[in-house]
């Protein structure tokens, strides 16, 4: 079984801060992707990280996947109260995604 | 963008009965299809993988005789909670993808039994 294992479980912050999300296995994926949920919804995909070492950006979102393909972080920067959510990693390898546990971000305006 | 359907959006049953699910790929051909579980303020939990054609591959302490899942065809795969109780209440959410392309998930089912 492969697990995700996110931190932290909860993150609530001011607007303006910045803060990194991180997501870890002993597990080597072939691919990792982050989404983002709101409640009621099914996840939208932010981005997908196939090499290791690679970080990608999007606006004010970086994302990192490790050398050996076993964990990602996410980094947002100057928060605003429209990036709160469910910031879920999910990680591809024998033919399926796994999940992460998942971070709950609060943005407080 | 790919488009994946789930319907129905919420559905409330009474203990002991079944109910279906179904999640349609719209515009692309999924030879795969994942069902997904989630209690409130969780994760998504891997229920099963469906394959086109073949028998679904649940995830460990998933009763398959339970949640049946069937993929007859290449856009249409359908979840069955069967003789369903509280405990079954959650967020069912599906996902497809043609080979190993960009996943596409539906919008959810939020299944609530009384």
């Amino acid at each position: 079984t492969q697990l995700l294992e996110q931190s932290p479980q909860f993150l609530s912050i001011q607007e303006g801060e910045n803060l990194t999300v991180y997501c870890n296995s002993s597990s080597v994926f072939s691919s990792l992707q982050w989404y983002r949920q709101e409640p009621g919804e099914g996840p939208v995909l932010l981005v997908t990280v196939v090499t290791g070492g690679e970080v990608k950006k999007l606006k004010r979102l970086t994302f990192q996947f490790g050398d050996a393909r076993k964990d990602s972080s996410l980094h947002i920067t100057a928060a605003q109260p429209g990036d709160t959510g469910l910031y879920l990693c999910a990680g591809e390898g024998y033919q399926k995604v796994t999940f992460g546990t998942g971070t709950k971000l609060q943005v407080i305006p | 963008g790919a488009v994946v359907s789930q319907h129905p959006s919420w559905v409330i049953c009474k203990s002991g009965t079944s109910v279906k699910i179904e999640c349609r790929s719209l515009d692309f051909q999924a030879t795969t299809m994942f069902w997904y579980r989630q209690f409130p303020k969780q994760s998504l939990m891997l229920m099963a993988t469906s394959n086109e054609g073949s028998k679904a591959t649940y995830e460990q302490g998933v009763e398959k005789d339970k949640f049946l899942i069937n993929h007859a065809s290449l856009t249409l795969s359908t979840l069955t909670v069967t003789s369903a109780h509280p405990e079954d209440s959650s967020f069912y959410i599906c996902s497809a993808r043609r080979g190993s392309e960009k996943l596409f998930f539906g919008s959810g089912t939020q299944l609530s039994v009384l």
